[in-house]
């Protein structure tokens, strides 16, 4: 157990409306990743972080904005949530050995 | 585009059968890793390979990473239900993993 968890675990908005995911950690691991995750594409990276108030887009980035103004904390948000959005959205720590992530247990949103 | 590709996209066999995964890239990777994800969970890593050639064995899973770096393989003798699962490979890139698309492994009792 790597300590990582999120909130809302499930969550039903409406298009056009902005949602914010939590991701939260225990450990003061120091890279932090949120990914979506939608049948036929495994696990697609949309932003990460290096550090506190160091982040970079990753893969899908477009219509996502994140913060992390904690070490423990990693906020993912969808500024105005549209119904391509809707997704499993999982957050990861990188830890142990070599590159080795751990995840929390997700997300769901439905965007309506 | 996805940097590995994973086949078959899925698979559904008997209990007690064997089963194997492929994972392929056209790029060379330091290492590869293989994750189960089961309904309602994050992945959870099973297996890190890291050298050319190499045969890692978890109970009844057998993984190999190919002699040039661009391939490994996951191999299951008698699966068991207990087995399904998604089966996610993933390789380094930078301080980020690239996953491949997942093998959905069902298996029958």
């Amino acid at each position: 157990d790597a300590g990582i968890t999120q909130s809302p675990r499930h969550k039903v908005t409406e298009t056009g409306t902005p949602v914010t995911l939590r991701c939260h950690q225990t450990e003061n691991h120091r890279y932090m990743y949120w990914y979506r995750q939608d049948p036929g594409h495994g696990l697609r990276l949309i932003h990460y972080s290096y550090g506190v108030k160091d982040t970079d887009k990753g893969e899908v980035s477009d219509g996502y904005s994140v913060s992390r103004s904690k070490t423990e904390d990693f906020l993912l948000t969808l500024e105005s949530a549209t119904s391509s959005q809707t997704s499993v959205y999982f957050c990861a720590i990188r830890g142990g050995l070599g590159e080795t992530q751990y995840f929390g247990p997700g997300t769901r949103l439905l965007v309506l | 585009t996805q940097l590995l590709e994973q086949s078959p996209q899925f698979l559904s066999i008997q209990e007690g059968e064997n089963l194997t995964v492929y994972c392929n890239s056209s790029s060379v990777f330091s290492s590869l890793q293989w994750y189960r994800q089961e309904p309602g969970e994050g992945p959870v890593l099973l297996v890190t390979v890291v050298t050319g050639g190499e045969v890692k064995k978890l109970k009844r899973l057998t993984f190999q990473f190919g002699d040039a770096r661009k391939d490994s393989s996951l191999h299951i003798t008698a699966a068991q239900p207990g087995d399904t699962g998604l089966y996610l490979c993933a390789g380094p890139n930078d301080y980020k993993l690239s996953f491949g698309a997942g093998t959905t492994v069902t298996v029958r009792a």
